[in-house]
């Protein structure tokens, strides 16, 4: 089993307020990644991260920030959410990179904008 | 265009009964391809990984094949258990680098009933 930790499961909030999903995980791993997941649509990556200050946007547009000050922790933060931020939010990580390596999953934050 | 495309979208069996869901890709070059299960409401857990090498690779009651040449995937599950309902998600890597990118399909829906 995966020991990668997202908080909050879930979350409702309004528009305009500020929001962060966290993301652990205890095994050590380098590569870090946040997916975006709407209902029945692929997972298209958002942010990544190879190892301690570093952090890169991934394939598909976001309004959200990410940061990388340990190893083990890897946040997202959006400043101002909004309805169209409304969705699931996967994060991952992998010994290698993500497409030479097994991803391991946290179990995901479903984000609801009101 | 690089995809990943996932038949059938949804799928009913009764429990005992066998499946195979069908994946193809035009994805080049070609690195490797994963089958990954996402239970409701969870994160994806890995079930296989296969390169180029590789034509068939089990885990359990399931078994994937994959035939490089004429860019097919195929998830087999042998006497379907509830426990079995979930989205499968095959996932295929482009290159054997962090220069890479994975491309998701949008999944495979199947449900098990007693």
């Amino acid at each position: 089993e995966a020991d990668i930790y997202q908080t909050p499961r879930y979350l409702v909030i309004g528009t305009g307020k500020k929001i962060t999903l966290e993301c652990s995980q205890t095994m050590g791993h380098d590569k870090m990644y946040w997916y975006q997941q709407d209902p029945g649509m692929e997972l298209h990556l958002i942010h990544y991260s190879y190892g301690v200050n570093s952090t890169e946007k991934g394939d598909l547009s976001s309004e959200s920030t990410v940061s990388r000050i340990r190893t083990e922790h890897f946040p997202l933060t959006l400043e101002s959410a909004r309805p169209s931020h409304t969705s699931q939010y996967l994060c991952a990580s992998s010994m290698q990179g993500q497409n030479t390596g097994e991803l391991f999953f946290g179990e995901g934050s479903r984000l609801t904008v009101l | 265009k690089n995809q990943v495309e996932q038949s059938p979208q949804s799928l009913i069996i009764l429990e005992g009964k066998n499946c195979t869901l069908q994946c193809n890709y035009t994805v080049s070059p070609f690195s490797n391809l994963r089958w990954y299960k996402q239970d409701t409401g969870r994160g994806p857990v890995s079930l296989t990984i296969m390169t180029f090498s590789e034509n068939t690779k089990s885990n359990g009651r399931y078994t994937a094949t994959l035939d490089a040449d004429t860019k097919q995937s195929s998830l087999h599950i042998t006497a379907s258990q509830l426990s079995d309902s979930a989205s499968y998600i095959c996932v295929v890597s482009d290159r054997g680098s962090t220069l890479g990118r994975l491309y998701f399909g949008r999944g495979t829906q199947l449900t098990v009933w007693p």
